[in-house]
């Protein structure tokens, strides 16, 4: 069974730092990863995907993520925070197994808080 | 314009009363799912379907039917709501199996008393 795993629930950041979000998962395959973000009172937004080729993945709002096998992670950075991404952060799998395919896990999200 | 559509985004009802929650989109997607967010819990699977009629459980289908009769609609029903379905329920939809990126509904916001 695959899992997910989100470190920290809370993440606060200055306006113009780094964000860094961390993902990690648990599948005997390497599977289809996402992030997602929810604004308050609203459904997700796709930010990015990886499922093959490049590792490096670029997304919306300036956000990148990098799928390390070797460390089953897929953490999510942004190199400059804007008020704007005041939001809550989901990293989801979709196992790749022909039995399964159409199950998808989320973490339990990172609220992430930008500071001026 | 491409969307996901939920009805009705609030309800309050009470334990035992039956229930349907519609979803419906507009992008002719083969895959439909439902999940439950609840704090400190992320979004947890309750049923997924892969095209019309081919539904199957996700990770906390106790309590919940589905049913998949055209491409666009996916109700979710609750037979006999109990106090632990309170929580907002997302539909998401998206176009195959490699095209897996989901798109969101807005939400219904359920209160079972």
């Amino acid at each position: 069974a695959q899992s997910v795993t989100q470190l920290g629930s809370h993440v606060s950041v200055s306006e113009g730092a780094l964000v860094l979000l961390r993902c990690n998962y648990s599948s005997s395959v390497p599977p289809y990863l996402f992030w997602y973000v929810q604004y308050p009172n609203q459904g997700l937004q796709l930010l990015l995907k990886y499922t093959t080729g490049a590792t490096l993945v670029k997304g919306i709002n300036g956000f990148e993520a990098e799928f390390k096998k070797s460390e089953t992670s897929f953490h999510l950075t942004k190199p400059s925070a804007h008020m704007s991404d005041a939001a809550e952060y989901f990293c989801a799998v979709r196992a790749l197994t022909t039995d399964s395919w159409g199950k998808f896990q989320f973490g339990a999200g990172t609220q992430v808080v930008v500071t001026p | 314009e491409a969307q996901v559509t939920q009805n009705p985004r609030y309800l309050i009802t009470v334990t035992g009363k039956k229930l349907t929650v519609t979803c419906s989109q507009n992008m002719n997607h083969e895959y439909m799912s439902w999940y439950r967010q609840d704090p400190g819990l992320g979004l947890r699977q309750i049923y997924y379907s892969m095209n019309v009629e081919v539904t199957d459980k996700g990770d906390v289908p106790e309590g919940y039917k589905v049913s998949r009769k055209e491409k666009r609609n996916f109700p979710l029903i609750l037979e006999s709501p109990s106090p632990n379905q309170t929580s907002l329920y997302f539909c998401a939809s998206s176009l195959s199996q490699d095209r897996a990126e989901q798109y969101f509904g807005p939400g219904t916001r359920l209160t079972v008393t």
